[in-house]
């Protein structure tokens, strides 16, 4: 396919669970970030990626928050012992970097409810 | 702080034309997107403007005033697929982060 794809599409998880949501960037994109939304907001921003390099991870609520890209290509966003407050959709948007980062491709992106 | 305001809702008429205002304070500034978001969607790119002045594409166009921090987004000749949320982002300093208006939600009726 030719745009962002992410999976899990819904997660639902016990609270004190682990999870990890996947995303496959558009084939080339350089730049991969991740966000979460909440219900009739905008997304907020938790980390970006050059290629492998995870550049700026200021926007993770908590160390319980992972993400990689080993490869420059698939991500994972890592959530430990999942807590209600996670509840969120978690958003994957890729770009092609320099001048066009702002330009970002999103997936349709990982409901998550935290019971 | 960084700071985007936008209206919560709006509500117009199908085939007339609507104005989405947004205003911005931001530590920087490197350009300013719109994208629509249509309910239980992912963000789509609407439209880009770093220099003051009126970009114009198709139905819709979206204006930048840098020296006022606002922008509006223009949508004519309104159809019922227009119904979704608009999201005002500014690429601050760092260039590559967007920091994103809550977005305003705008309703179609016939």
């Amino acid at each position: 396919g030719a745009g962002v794809s992410q999976s899990p599409r819904y997660k639902v998880a016990k609270r004190g669970q682990d999870v990890a949501l996947r995303c496959d960037p558009i084939s080339g994109h350089v730049s991969l970030f991740w966000y979460q939304q909440a219900l009739g907001q905008g997304p907020e921003f938790l980390t970006y990626f050059q290629n492998e390099a995870q550049l700026d991870k200021s926007g993770l609520p908590s160390d319980r928050f992972f993400a990689e890209r080993p490869e420059g290509s698939v991500s994972t966003l890592k959530i430990q012992r999942t807590q209600q407050e996670d509840s969120a959709v978690y958003l994957c948007a890729s770009s092609r970097g320099g001048q066009e980062i702002g330009t970002q491709y999103f997936g349709p992106g990982t409901r998550l409810l935290v019971l | 702080g960084q700071n985007i305001d936008q209206p919560t809702e709006m509500t117009a008429t199908e085939g007339a034309i609507v104005q989405i205002n947004c205003t911005y304070q931001t530590s920087g500034f490197n350009g300013l997107f719109w994208y629509q978001q249509h309910a239980g969607e992912a963000p789509t790119f609407l439209s880009y403007n770093v220099l003051d002045g009126l970009e114009e594409k198709g139905r819709f166009s979206s204006f930048l005033s840098r020296s006022k921090g606002y922008s509006y987004l223009l949508l004519k000749e309104l159809q019922m697929k227009d119904s979704a949320s608009y999201l005002c982002a500014v690429r601050d300093r760092s260039n590559y982060q967007l920091i994103w208006g809550a977005g305003t939600k705008l309703i179609i009726k016939p």
